[in-house]
């Protein structure tokens, strides 16, 4: 079964630091990989999607990356703002019905 | 327009009581879940429907009984609930485009019971 796995569970940082999240999982065999946002409170907001087939996918300071034989992806946040604090989770689609999320990583990043 | 709504956003109610959950996607999707969010943050799914029909069913009390009216409407039915039931229940919907599944997500039901 498939298990998915992020660290750091918690991360704090000062205003304008890059930093990495990282994501994961034990079975290479996925359709795709899914990053979303959670605001404390809120919903699930989708940020980016890399197909199996894809190495990376970009959207502003965002950027993912997937090394699908290695189990692994990254998000990479560049120059963060407090507006970026939140928990982050990657989640894996398998079989395209499923999908199977990450324990989530708390990021505060503080002014 | 909301793609993933979900009714109520907020559920607080007594021990044993029967309370439903309604969910509605407008994205055309044929494949519709319900998660459930503990307290730690985890998301663990519960079930999954294609097409109006259970695909997916993790290890949950029979107490939870989903029902789709149709591929937009995806409603969670608890009977008898318990205090363990208090958790964030998230529904969400999905649509395979090629090599790619996308999950689109409601706001969540935060269920208290006390």
């Amino acid at each position: 079964k498939q298990e998915v796995t992020q660290i750091p569970a918690a991360l704090s940082v000062p205003e304008g630091e890059n930093l990495v999240l990282n994501c994961s999982f034990t079975d290479s065999a996925i359709y795709n990989l899914q990053w979303f946002r959670q605001d404390p409170g809120k919903g699930l907001t989708s940020l980016l999607l890399i197909q199996s087939s894809q190495r990376e996918q970009t959207s502003g300071r965002l950027n993912a990356s997937l090394d699908k034989s290695s189990g692994r992806s990254t998000l990479y946040i560049a120059a963060s703002q407090p507006g970026d604090s939140a928990t982050y989770l990657c989640a894996v689609s398998q079989t395209g019905n499923q999908f199977y999320f990450g324990t989530g990583t708390s990021l505060t990043v503080i002014p | 327009d909301t793609a993933v709504s979900q009714t109520p956003k907020y559920l607080v109610t007594q021990m044993g009581n029967d309370k439903s959950i309604k969910c509605e996607q407008n994205l055309g999707h044929d494949t519709m879940y319900w998660y459930k969010q503990d307290s730690k943050k985890f998301l663990k799914i519960m079930f999954s429907y294609n097409n109006k029909e259970l695909i997916i069913n993790e290890t949950v009390p029979n107490r939870f009984s989903p029902k789709s009216p149709d591929k937009a409407h995806l409603n969670l039915h608890i009977n008898s609930l318990e205090l363990g039931d208090s958790a964030v229940y998230f529904c969400a919907s999905s649509q395979r485009k090629g090599e790619y599944t996308e999950a689109f997500f409601g706001q969540g039901t935060r269920l208290t019971v006390v």
